[in-house]
């Protein structure tokens, strides 16, 4: 069965950069059918999505937060990771990484993980 | 690339329907077949209800339905159950794989 882990700090100052990786296991992130991606939910707020990935390199962003964002994957390990540049509190979020079918919205999550931006 | 336009709010005591709308342009919802509605308990992961439009995962009860008409697509939930009480979020395809979602919709069961 498909699993996706969120790892990475919890906490990052503002102004600096937020980074995550996400561990796919269950599953190759080398299929030509799927892309991998990130989502953010603020607390108490909506889900967002960021952008995603083919494991081609193919990638794909939000256009307000695509300045800002680079999604890359490692076929070797199994993972992809998120960068979002130069942080702010807005960008305090639960961030979760997803699967999805080419045509399709994302049909796996991972749990979630809680980034913080503070000093 | 705006939001889709959902409401805040919606509710429906055991039994009846509710039905939840999710607005859009030609250039996301009304251009695509590609929405999907997506549950959301609190403290949870989202859980796919509907995709493309009108299709069910399976394993998705057959009280939730889907639909679409021009720019506005719908979340029908029939016999609501008190497990229904959750926030739901509508995502369509928006062009140039980009995808945007609703602002989400909180349903209560009375």
């Amino acid at each position: 069965q498909l699993q996706l882990q969120e790892s990475g700090p919890g906490l990052v100052k503002p102004s600096e950069t937020l980074s995550l990786t996400c561990t796919v296991s269950g599953g190759s992130i080398s299929s030509n059918n799927y892309y991998w991606g990130w989502i953010r939910q603020p607390p108490g707020k909506g889900l967002e999505w960021i952008g995603d990935i083919h494991y081609s390199g193919n990638s794909y962003y939000k256009p307000s937060l695509k300045s800002r964002v680079t999604i890359s994957v490692d076929t070797s390990k199994n993972q992809f990771s998120l960068k979002l540049r130069s942080v702010t509190a807005t960008d305090t979020a639960v961030y979760f990484c997803t699967r999805r079918r080419s045509g399709a919205a994302p049909d796996h999550w991972g749990q979630g993980t809680l980034v913080t931006v503070s000093s | 690339q705006s939001a889709l336009t959902q409401p805040p709010s919606a509710s429906g005591s055991p039994g009846q329907s509710v039905t939840i709308s999710c607005t859009g342009t030609s250039s996301d919802v009304g251009g695509y077949n590609y929405v999907s509605w997506y549950q959301q308990h609190p403290g949870k992961v989202p859980k796919v209800m509907i995709f493309e439009v009108s299709k069910r995962p399976s394993g998705v009860p057959d009280r939730f339905s889907g639909s679409k008409s021009g720019n506005t697509a719908s979340l029908t939930v029939s016999g609501l159950q008190a497990e229904d009480e959750a926030d739901y979020y509508c995502i369509s395809y928006a062009g140039i794989n980009n995808w945007v979602f609703g602002g989400g919709t909180k349903l209560t069961v009375l």
